[in-house]
């Protein structure tokens, strides 16, 4: 089945820097990758995902990039605000063969004011 | 904004316990998905409906737990009997059917379980 690996497990930045998280995956038929943003206590919110025929798609702050070849994908979040502190996941589907979401094990950012 | 519905939000039960979760999902979302979430990890999958079929249950500990969506709806996962090692927490996603191709999953609340 599908594996999908996330650094780092902790990321601490300041206010304003930017943000890059990696995650890999190890099912070449996975085709769709989303990413979650949890808070303390609340359940996982989508904030951007990619599709396998995209290479990168942009969202106000917030990007993600995907390289097939290599089976890995980034979240970048850029000028970090202090709202942004939270744990983040990646996840990977086959998407129409099933949309089951593998997740990565988080990685939680904390940024600095 | 639409949401996903669950409750209830906390639930503490002693082992050996029977403890049910309910979920609604949003409006017009055919697929169904229950995941558990235990302290530090991500999410994994327990069980996946279409409509009021079951998808896949391969991750399901179906001594214990099983899971029902009878009108194609809301649906509800019960643990019976309950132990230690259950308590996490419990997680509803809903998504427009696969078949739309529209894969974006929405997640509710949660419901936060403790077995003493």
């Amino acid at each position: 089945g599908e594996n999908v690996e996330q650094h780092p497990s902790t990321l601490s930045v300041q206010e304003g820097d930017s943000a890059v998280i990696k995650c890999t995956y190890s099912d070449s038929a996975s085709n769709y990758f989303p990413w979650y943003k949890q808070e303390l206590g609340k359940g996982p919110q989508l904030i951007i995902d990619i599709r396998s025929n995209v290479g990168e798609k942009k969202d106000q702050r917030i990007a993600v990039t995907l390289n097939k070849t290599a089976k890995h994908f980034s979240l970048h979040i850029t000028e970090t605000q202090p709202e942004d502190s939270a744990v983040y996941f990646c996840a990977a589907s086959r998407g129409a063969a099933g949309n089951k979401l593998t997740f990565g094990g988080g990685t939680r950012v904390l940024v600095k004011p | 904004e639409a949401e996903v519905a669950q409750s209830p939000r906390y639930k503490i039960t002693e082992k050996s316990q029977a403890v049910a979760f309910w979920c609604d999902p949003i409006s017009g979302h055919a697929t169904l998905y229950w995941y558990r979430q235990i302290l530090g990890q991500g999410p994994e999958l327990l069980v996946q409906f279409q409509d009021e079929s079951v998808v896949d249950d391969s991750q399901l500990p179906k001594d214990r737990f099983s899971a029902e969506r009878l009108k194609g709806v809301d649906s509800t996962l019960k643990i019976q009997p309950a132990e230690l090692g259950d308590s996490a927490m419990y997680l509803c996603a809903s998504s427009l059917a696969v078949r739309s191709l529209n894969y974006e999953q929405y997640f509710g609340p949660g419901t936060r379980l403790t077995v003493t």
